[in-house]
């Protein structure tokens, strides 16, 4: 089973809708979650984190639901600079382990084209 | 966040050859870290490169392929050595970020081996 698993996409969705992405995960002891975006031919940048109280950021909406291993990523009033390659990233890391850092678990990612 | 700059930001090489990756920081940074980004697949880790020691490597790389240089707080190289087609592939360095939980991303290096 992958560790880290997402929708496959792609979604093609129009200006204005709005659009979810799910991912789950295998490893009940991942302590942080992180949505990254990618755009075509850059490096994958942080979006957001990811917290079980569930967190907003303008049109972009987090949630995180322990008890299933699920992630979600809404976007609202999608815009034509939405489109990208959306990562799913988990941290396998407990506490202070050294070298914690290191266990980032991304994705395959889920790519989103909004058009006109 | 930090900045983060990679030299070459591409290249094609002939197999066989050896290229070496830099990666430079615009403030000190405890751990980099090497992930190599295949064509249609999710960031895979390399290795974790820390000041002063040598790198830590994950299961299915290893150090005579993918020797890594740490030299201060600021600098890593990588490199791919003996190369493959295979070895095609975006090769980014990255840094710990805000609460060292998060990581950022270098530009990306591709690299084409013919």
């Amino acid at each position: 089973r992958k560790e880290v698993e997402q929708d496959p996409g792609p979604f093609n969705v129009p200006e204005g809708a709005t659009v979810a992405f799910n991912c789950t995960y295998s490893n009940s002891a991942s302590q942080s979650f992180f949505w990254y975006r990618q755009d075509c031919r850059k490096e994958p940048k942080l979006l957001m984190s990811v917290y079980s109280s569930g967190n907003e950021d303008g049109r972009f909406t987090a949630q995180l639901n322990r008890a299933s291993q699920y992630i979600s990523l809404l976007i609202r009033d999608s815009k034509l600079s939405d489109s990208a390659t959306y990562l799913c990233v988990v941290n396998m890391s407990i506490g202070e382990v050294e070298g914690s850092q290191g266990n980032l678990i991304f994705g395959k990612g889920t790519k989103l084209s909004v058009k006109p | 966040s930090a900045v983060i700059s990679q030299k070459p930001s591409r290249d094609i090489c002939q197999r066989g050859t050896s290229l070496t990756i830099q990666c430079q920081v615009d403030s000190q940074v405890t751990m980099m870290f090497w992930y190599r980004q295949q064509p249609g697949q999710s960031l895979t880790l390399i290795a974790t490169a820390n000041q002063g020691s040598e790198a830590t490597y994950e299961s299915g790389f290893v150090i005579d392929k993918f020797p890594i240089s740490r030299p201060n707080l600021t600098f890593s190289t990588l490199t791919v050595s003996n190369m493959s087609p295979e070895d095609s592939s975006i090769y980014l360095c990255s840094v710990e970020g805000r609460g060292q939980e998060t990581q950022y991303f270098g530009p990306g290096t591709r690299l084409l081996v013919l």
